[in-house]
């Protein structure tokens, strides 16, 4: 069955450092996102991605976040300038194959990224 | 901002039980899913709900769309140890934007 990957598993940064978390997307996925999990807490949207661009972000997705899909497979979250409050586990899902129904609306989600900032 | 408040947040069950649990939402969705989380994992899609009204089934998992379209369902009939961990409600209050509800953690007593 397929299904989201990323990459690394634990991520532990200095702060203030830039981090690049990784994710591989099911194949004929369409839209992309990403959340965070605080430890402990609710998963929080971050953004959105469709047709190469940001589709919707939250209020925490601010200048230090950005989004690019390098190639037909990735999906990386780039943190510029890494917080304490960064740590979190970041998630990445996808969704949608095609025009039917719901599919836009399920989604897959990956088994995160842990990531520590010290 | 929106937010999707679950109740119960914690509930302690006998094997075997039934439990229930809702979500509810200060806005109307279009869309309900029901996720359930593992520690350390990644939210696994259980139900996905596009209906007013709508009962959906997966094995001994039961979920409702609200009528009024601000609320869901999520029923789990005779659990087993393996049901525990949290399960998490979430819907798009944009057409690209998800927010989860606060959550339900359920333990399982054998």
């Amino acid at each position: 069955e397929p299904e989201v990957t990323q990459t690394p598993s634990h991520q532990v940064t200095q702060m203030g450092q830039e981090v690049i978390l990784r994710c591989v997307p099911i194949s004929n996925h369409l839209y992309f996102y990403w959340y965070r999990q605080i430890l402990g807490q609710k998963v929080e949207f971050l953004v959105s991605f469709y047709n190469n661009e940001i589709s919707e972000k939250s209020e925490i997705f601010d200048d230090q976040f950005s989004v690019e899909r390098p190639d037909g497979s990735n999906f990386t979250l780039k943190i510029r300038s890494t917080k304490l409050e960064d740590s979190a586990m970041y998630f990445c899902a996808s969704s949608g194959v095609g025009t039917s129904g719901g599919d836009q609306e399920t989604q897959y989600f990956g088994p995160g990224t842990r990531l520590l900032v010290l | 901002g929106q937010q999707l408040n679950q109740s119960p947040q914690s509930m302690f069950i006998q094997e075997g039980e039934d439990v229930s649990m809702n979500c509810t939402s200060s806005s109307i969705f279009n869309t309900w899913l029901w996720y359930k989380q593992d520690p350390g994992e990644g939210p696994v899609l259980l139900i996905a709900l596009y209906k007013a009204g709508e009962l959906t089934s997966n094995g001994r998992l039961t979920a409702q769309f609200g009528i009024t379209r601000k609320d869901s369902f999520l029923n789990i009939s005779a659990s087993i140890p393996s049901d525990v961990g949290i399960y998490f409600c979430a819907g798009p209050p944009g057409t690209y934007k998800y927010i989860f509800g606060t959550g339900t953690r359920l333990k399982v007593l054998a």
